[in-house]
């Protein structure tokens, strides 16, 4: 089966730098998004890795390591507007077509 | 660009009435939409995938004749809850990929549907 592993809760202040990790068990593995979601609201894709490294889409950044199974969301400059869910998610090839299985989700909690 | 709806985006139901939820994609054709579930501080569990003109895929666990998914055009699906219970009350999220641009990665999610059965 898969799963996919995030911390619960982080807490962070304004304009600090946090990092949301995400560790996955999964068959036919094809990339890992992530994405955020406000209370009541609808998720919206942040970013996507499919090859190692690091992808920076402005104060977001995400990390892939397919050996380690590994990623990670860094967000930099955090803003109260930040307080939200942060999901990965792993995209999968299957027979019905591509699928995503999410994450536990990370509450992110931005102080002043 | 890239808008989906959902309609109703609330809707209370008497235990074994059926509910219809419809997802369009507003702006772009979608030949594959998603049916997700999510209860409350949990996360996004897939139900099914729907594929315009063809029938649903559902996920291990699913009852495929309780939630009836239809994907009639490349704009709409509709999922609908036959014989609700209670403990159908829950979060119904669908998205959309958008089929033109060829990008299958990037999903787009409509604005929930909270479905409370009494």
């Amino acid at each position: 089966g898969q799963s996919l592993e995030q911390p619960s809760e982080v807490t962070a202040v304004e304009g600090a730098i946090v990092q949301i990790n995400c560790t996955y068990q999964t068959s036919g593995f094809y990339g890992l998004s992530w994405y955020q979601q406000h209370d009541g609201g609808a998720p919206t894709f942040l970013s996507y890795n499919a090859l190692d490294g690091l992808e920076e889409t402005g104060r977001f950044s995400s990390f892939l390591s397919r050996s380690d199974s590994y990623g990670y969301l860094l967000l930099q400059e955090l803003q109260m507007k930040d307080s939200a869910s942060y999901f990965c998610a792993v995209r999968e090839i299957t027979g019905g077509g591509n699928k995503l299985t999410f994450g536990t989700g990370t509450q992110l909690k931005v102080e002043l | 660009g890239a808008v989906v709806s959902q309609h109703p985006s609330w809707v209370i139901c008497k235990s074994g009435t059926s509910v219809k939820i419809e997802c369009r994609s507003l702006d772009f054709q979608a030949t594959t939409m998603f049916w997700y579930r999510q209860f409350p501080k949990q996360s996004l569990m897939l139900m099914a995938t729907s594929n315009e003109g063809s029938k649903a895929t559902y996920e291990q666990g699913v009852e495929k004749d309780k939630f009836l998914i239809n994907h009639a055009s490349l704009t709409l699906s509709t999922l609908t809850v036959t014989s609700a219970h209670p403990e159908d009350s829950s979060f119904y999220i669908c998205s959309a990929t958008n089929s033109a641009t060829g990008v299958h990665y990037e999903q787009y999610f409509g604005p929930g549907t909270r479905l409370t059965v009494t």
